[in-house]
């Protein structure tokens, strides 16, 4: 079975820095999706960023970049120039390619923003 | 694009009652609605996968006499809590699956106290 690794439970970053939250996944599947969620204090999960396995470009959104080793099965989201809207719990997600649906989730990562 | 609703954000019963929790995609047909619980601080836990027109799929654990899913179009699917206990209150998040983008986009998500 598929499993998702969020090892930092909690990060800080300042104002306007930069900070990345890890994910590491596991699967045997060769076709699959990753994607990024932000969870604010709202309780509304919100889609960061989605990147497809076959794609060996890292996707980006605005000041939302991800690292994707897939080799190393590992798909880090870096937030540049942090705002005090980032301060949310992020959540890692896998997705199996064409035929499967299920999303699996890390723990999260709860990211706190220093002004 | 990609708008999922979910009615009521918020309610309270008492215990032995129903109650029922509405999730719409309202730009996007979904063939594919999920069903989610949510304790505080920690990740979300797949209830079922809904598919339109047809019984829903329960994880492993979960009561499907207690926790009632019907998928009756392509846009809407409901979570009836049959004879509510204190034991289910919680946060229920549901989420429709945009094939589109291969994406699960989800709602705000419903709190329930049942008292």
């Amino acid at each position: 079975a598929q499993t998702v690794t969020q090892s930092q439970p909690e990060m800080s970053v300042q104002e306007a820095e930069t900070v990345t939250l890890s994910c590491t996944y596991d699967t045997s599947e060769s076709d699959y999706y990753l994607f990024w969620y932000k969870q604010p204090p709202s309780r509304q999960m919100i889609l960061v960023i989605r990147q497809e396995a076959y794609k060996q470009q890292n996707a980006t959104e605005n000041r939302f970049s991800v690292n994707f080793q897939k080799a190393a099965k590992s798909f880090s989201l870096k937030i540049s120039d942090s705002q005090l809207g980032d301060a949310a719990m992020y959540f890692c997600a896998y997705k199996q390619g064409e035929y499967g649906n299920k999303l699996v989730f890390g723990a999260g990562t709860i990211l706190r923003v220093k002004s | 694009g990609a708008v999922v609703s979910q009615h009521p954000s918020w309610v309270i019963c008492k215990s032995g009652t129903s109650v029922k929790i509405e999730c719409r995609s309202l730009d996007f047909q979904a063939t594919t609605m999920f069903w989610y619980r949510q304790f505080p601080k920690q990740s979300l836990m797949l209830m079922a996968t809904s598919n339109e027109g047809s019984k829903a799929t329960y994880e492993q654990g979960v009561e499907k006499d207690k926790f009632l899913i019907n998928h009756a179009s392509l846009t809407l699917s409901t979570l009836t809590v049959t004879s509510a206990h204190p034991e289910d209150s919680s946060f229920y998040i549901c989420s429709a699956f945009g094939t589109f983008q291969e994406t699960q986009y989800f709602g705000p998500g419903t709190r329930l106290l049942v008292l």
